[in-house]
């Protein structure tokens, strides 16, 4: 089993729908969740992290921890075509700036106008 | 400010080679990550290095080794290239004691053949 799970996809939405993505995970010592953006060609990018259980919003984006079920989810509202990318949720061993990074597969986003 | 930067971006190689490849750290960065992405995949952990030391170190075998310069740039070196060395490197950089995570470059992409 992998430390990190996380639905593939791919996902196909319309412009301005409400997007669910989610990871599931197996290492109770996860503090910190993570989720970057990849674009095609491009490295990974932070959109946003939270410590432990909780909600935290920044814009059209919501990330959720459930560390009692060891599920996380991101939120995206008004879904835009710029957000079509691969998002992964990652998991530090460690604070945000050390340790490994545990990754989950990623899932494809495509949203068309 | 210049983000990380990779080089070479693209590297075809022959099964048996050795390659190396290079990381530039954002500027004030003093840790530096390796990740192999295999397509479909999320990045894997190889190592982090930190003060010119390895810090940790992934599920990879010894032909993967590493280096950090004291201006804190990074090599990855794999020797005896395997087909299935076939991948996306990406490098991410740090500042050890922030909460800013990593910030990642836009890889490398080596095929072997």
């Amino acid at each position: 089993q992998k430390e990190v799970e996380q639905d593939p996809g791919p996902l196909s939405v319309p412009e301005g729908a409400i997007v669910s993505l989610n990871c599931t995970y197996s290492n109770s010592a996860f503090q910190y969740f993570m989720w970057y953006r990849q674009y095609s060609r491009k490295g990974p990018e932070l959109l946003m992290y939270t410590y432990s259980s909780g909600n935290k919003e920044d814009g059209r984006f919501t990330a959720q921890v459930d560390k009692s079920s060891k599920y996380i989810s991101l939120f995206i509202r008004d879904s835009q075509p710029s957000d079509s990318a691969t998002y992964l949720c990652a998991m530090p061993l460690g604070g945000t700036s050390y340790g490994k990074l545990t990754f989950g597969q990623g899932t494809i986003l495509t949203v068309h106008p | 400010d210049a983000g990380v930067t990779q080089s070479p971006t693209h590297l075809i190689k022959t099964r048996g080679q050795q390659v190396t490849l290079r990381c530039s750290p954002k500027s004030g960065h003093d840790t530096v990550s390796w990740y192999q992405q295999a397509l479909g995949q999320g990045p894997q952990f190889i190592f982090q290095y930190y003060e010119e030391e390895e810090r940790q170190r992934g599920n990879f075998p010894d032909r993967f080794s590493g280096h950090q310069f004291p201006n804190y740039s990074s090599e990855l070196n794999v020797n005896a290239l395997l087909l299935g060395d076939s991948a996306l490197y990406l490098c991410a950089s740090s500042q050890t004691g922030t909460d800013y995570g990593y910030t990642f470059g836009s890889g490398t992409r080596l095929t072997v053949v």
